[in-house]
């Protein structure tokens, strides 16, 4: 059974930085075509992508927080971390990291999110 | 475009058919990458119903379906029933954003 769960902090100021960490059990992040990805989610509005990390330490990101995002792995750990810098209340959403597994590019399991909220 | 089109919202009484259309572009379907979708239940996580275009993910029952067709997807709801009522999403990658991307959603009221 594949589950994941988010933990990290909850409420945070303008132009912080802030760090998310991904706990999952029932697959290895050094299997192949395995990867973790984040999806954040502003309240009542769709999901966004924002990026994914495969077995192979490839990482994808979404070119519109590229320069803000990064995303690594502890695959021992069974552990994904996202860092988000210099926050925005735009930023304000329900952060979500997801399982996903190649040559599929959807996302097979969801963590039951953790909302990071930022205030101005 | 790097767009993934959905209607509003959709409604349907217990029991009857219902399609929420996914319209995208040629960097995404027109490309020949898969459609898939997902339920959301307010307030609870997305969940992946159906993958590759028309694949369900086990455990989903087969009163849900998807199909893909050119630059069009759509998910078909049939029997619907009152646990059905919830936001629906499409998503598939798309070469010109270099990602992944999600439609707008669907809620589905079930009347």
């Amino acid at each position: 059974q594949i589950t994941l769960k988010e933990s990290g902090p909850t409420l945070m100021k303008l132009r912080q930085m802030v760090t998310l960490t991904c706990n999952f059990s029932g697959f290895s992040l050094s299997s192949s075509e395995v990867g973790v990805g984040w999806i954040r989610q502003p309240p009542g509005k769709a999901p966004e992508w924002l990026g994914v990390i495969y077995w192979n330490e490839e990482k994808r990101y979404n070119p519109s927080l590229k320069s803000r995002l990064t995303i690594t792995k502890d695959a021992p750990k069974n552990e994904v971390a996202l860092t988000l810098s210099v926050l925005a209340p735009v930023d304000t959403a329900t952060y979500y990291c997801v399982y996903t597994k190649l040559p599929s590019y959807s996302f097979f399991y969801w963590g039951q999110g953790i909302l990071v909220t930022v205030s101005p | 475009q790097s767009v993934l089109t959905q209607p509003p919202s959709v409604s349907g009484a217990p029991g009857q058919r219902v399609t929420i259309s996914c319209t995208g572009g040629s960097s995404n379907f027109g490309a020949g990458y898969d459609v898939h979708w997902y339920q959301q239940i307010p307030g609870t996580a997305p969940k992946l119903l159906i993958y590759d275009n028309n694949k369900r993910l086990s455990g989903v029952p087969d009163r849900f379906s998807g199909s893909k067709s050119g630059s069009s997807a759509s998910l078909a709801i049939t029997g619907l029933q009152a646990e059905d009522e919830a936001d629906y999403y499409c998503q598939s990658y798309d070469s010109s954003l270099s990602g992944w991307l999600f439609g707008g959603g669907t809620k589905l009221t079930v009347l």
